[in-house]
């Protein structure tokens, strides 16, 4: 079965700075992976889909990398701000989709 | 365009009784899917539903249904609510069945059982 860790589990850094999510897989035989925003009480907002075949993706301030041989990818957030704060969370496209438990990240002003 | 909508925001049941949660996708889409989001987890993968056929199933018990309706809209029902069913249920949409494709999750709907 797909296990899917994320790290850390809690993040705090200040405005501005450059950060990166973790999120690692035991099954690489996988169709995609996904980042997912989630605000609290709310539902997943999409933010990047690698496919398998691909080893990255970038939207605005956001880059994900993905290394299936390894089962690992990588959220890459630039210049963060206080509006990126959330729980971010990774899932991979097997059979069905599998979720890491996120990273909960606060930005401080 | 609309995304995906769910209803309600809000349940409260007692254990024992049933619920029934709806969800409606974007405008579209072919392929409806639930899952079960307990406070603190990712969340977990209940049903996929795609042309009104079950077309994946998670590792939920009996209890637990879901159909689709002709236009895409679909349902989940849980029978003889547990304490243990409390969570946020969301519904996700996509395109196809194509598993390349990218999911659409709604609001959820935040079940409370007593």
């Amino acid at each position: 079965k797909q296990e899917v860790t994320q790290i850390p589990a809690a993040l705090s850094v200040p405005e501005g700075e450059n950060l990166v999510l973790n999120c690692s897989f035991t099954d690489s035989a996988i169709y995609n992976l996904q980042w997912f925003r989630q605000d609290p009480g709310k539902g997943l907002t999409s933010l990047l889909l690698i496919q398998s075949s691909q080893r990255e993706q970038t939207s605005g301030r956001l880059n994900a990398s993905l290394d299936k041989s390894s089962g690992r990818s990588t959220l890459y957030i630039a210049a963060s701000q206080p509006g990126d704060s959330a729980t971010y969370l990774c899932a991979v496209l097997g059979n069905q989709f599998y979720f890491g438990t996120g990273t909960s990240l606060t930005v401080i002003p | 365009d609309a995304g995906v909508t769910q209803s309600p925001t809000h349940l409260i049941k007692t254990r024992g009784q049933q619920v029934t949660l709806r969800c409606s996708p974007i405008s579209g889409h072919k392929s409806v899917s639930w899952y079960q989001q307990v406070l603190g987890q990712g969340p977990q993968f209940i049903f996929q539903y795609y042309e009104k056929e079950e077309r994946g199933r998670g590792n939920f018990p009996d209890r637990f249904s879901a159909r689709q309706f002709p236009n895409y809209s679909s349902e989940l029902n849980v029978n003889a609510l547990l304490l243990g069913d409390s969570a946020l249920y969301l519904c996700a949409s996509s395109l196809g069945r194509v598993p390349t494709d990218t999911q659409y999750f709604g609001p959820g709907t935040r079940l409370t059982v007593l």
